[in-house]
């Protein structure tokens, strides 16, 4: 089944302790991304990346990194957690679309709901 | 810079009823457009999606909308709404003349299908 896995679903932590979340998809898409949703506020990329090694910032990434070591991982890490970071987290992936096919949808993960103290 | 607005936080419409869920967008250059929906406690799913071509697309759910760009819209609609339609429903956009893959969401409109 093709599909956006992202782990943990839910999490609570501290200010300050490390963490990551995983995302992983199956489908051998070039573009996966990251966004948290708020309410309010909608979906907000944080992160994006274009294939593997290539990554580049969202609308609000701050206090966040990414890393695209392979294809099919996509982590977001969080080093020093605050609690403005508490929020509903997606991850997404696509095809990158070739010439003038630039309308390929993304696919999203479950999310994951993250609190920290 | 891209950008949607979603001028409705919520929709209320009775089952049966024709429901619209409306959606304004602004780029510089030809947009593709999308429409996902979100169940509760679930992620986004793709309804449908305007690239090029004819102005009316249909989508998944019997769901459709019309692209309108003198008016820079893309209103999602349903000749009859169902209690399962009740959902966020988010607008997303992407310049096509940007040079980036970035998706612009809405802030999403809660649909209500009352029965």
């Amino acid at each position: 089944e093709a599909q956006v896995t992202q782990n943990p679903r839910y999490l609570i932590t501290v200010t300050g302790k490390k963490l990551t979340v995983t995302c992983s998809q199956n489908m051998n898409h070039e573009y996966m991304s990251w966004y948290r949703q708020d309410p309010g506020l909608g979906l907000r990329q944080i992160y994006y990346s274009m294939n593997v090694e290539v990554t580049d910032k969202g609308d609000v990434p701050e206090g966040y990194k990414v890393s695209r070591k392979e294809k099919r991982n996509f982590p977001l890490i969080l080093e020093s957690p605050s609690p403005n970071q508490t929020s509903l987290y997606f991850c997404a992936s696509s095809w990158v679309p070739r010439g003038q096919g630039g309308g390929n949808e993304q696919f999203f993960g479950p999310g994951t709901r993250l609190t920290v103290l | 810079a891209q950008s949607v607005a979603q001028p409705e936080d919520q929709v209320n419409v009775a089952e049966g009823n024709p429901l619209t869920v409306k959606c304004t967008y602004s780029v510089s250059g030809n947009p593709y457009l999308f429409w996902y929906v979100q169940y509760p406690n679930r992620g986004l799913q793709f309804l449908l999606k305007y690239i090029t071509g004819d102005n009316l697309v249909k989508g998944s759910y019997g769901f459709e909308a019309e692209f309108n760009k003198s008016q820079t819209s893309f209103h999602l609609k349903k000749p009859s709404a169902l209690v399962s339609d009740s959902a966020l429903y988010f607008c997303a956009v992407r310049d096509s003349g940007a040079g980036s893959y970035q998706l612009t969401f809405g802030k999403g409109t809660k649909l209500s299908v009352i029965p």
